[in-house]
């Protein structure tokens, strides 16, 4: 059965520190995996989009890393901001599934002051 | 563009009543999606439509809900009768491109409450 797992479930930081999210998936065949920020209240937003070819992927303060052959990602976040506070949600998708694609439920991260 | 719209954004029903959700895709894109969010179970794909046609609808719960594509810019889904399990915030998404490569562009929500 495909899964995503993430961890932690839930994290706090200082504002200015780094984090990073982790992402575990047992879909196959791999097509792409991507990760989401999504704000309360509000819709998912992609960050990242990767494929099994790259293994490294930044957009802005955003670093996203894929290990196809440990089936691992990370999601890095540099020199947070308030308003990086959010819901982080790794999505992976299978070749040949359609466009169904395999939720994570999400890396909460709440950044304090 | 305005982005994917979806309407309502709120709305609170008695169980056994009907509830229509409605979503207008980004214009161009070819897919469109319905997806239910709850903290238990995270984002899941209830149905979804290629060229207004229903490719997959494995994902919806029972024969109280449907979804239709009228067209390329216009899609509802229904729940009839609603119960209060079906409370959830749904989701509207659309892509355009390549099957399982393009970006998926998600609307705000619509938050149902069934009591």
């Amino acid at each position: 059965k495909n899964q995503v797992e993430q961890s932690p479930q839930s994290l706090i930081i200082l504002e200015g520190k780094n984090c990073t999210l982790q992402c575990n998936y047992t879909v196959s065949p791999f097509s792409n995996l991507r990760w989401y920020k999504q704000d309360t209240g509000r819709g998912p937003v992609s960050l990242t989009i990767m494929t099994f070819s790259e293994n490294t992927k930044s957009n802005g303060r955003y670093t996203a890393t894929l290990d196809a052959d440990t089936k691992q990602s990370s999601l890095h976040i540099t020199a947070s901001q308030l308003s990086d506070s959010a819901s982080y949600i790794c999505v992976v998708s299978a070749r040949g599934s359609g466009d169904k694609l395999t939720f994570g439920t999400g890396t909460r991260l709440a950044v304090r002051p | 563009d305005a982005g994917v719209i979806q309407s309502p954004r709120h709305e609170v029903t008695e169980m056994g009543q009907e509830v229509t959700l409605r979503c207008k895709p980004i214009s161009g894109h070819n897919s469109l999606f319905w997806y239910r969010q709850t903290m238990m179970r995270g984002l899941e794909l209830l149905i979804y439509f290629n060229n207004n046609v229903p490719i997959d609808d494995s994902g919806m719960p029972e024969d109280r809900f449907s979804a239709k594509m009228p067209n390329a810019s216009f899609s509802t889904l229904k729940i009839q009768p609603s119960e209060p399990r079906d409370s959830a915030v749904y989701f509207c998404a659309s892509r355009w491109g390549q099957e399982n490569t393009g970006e998926l562009f998600f609307g705000e929500g619509s938050r149902l409450t069934v009591l």
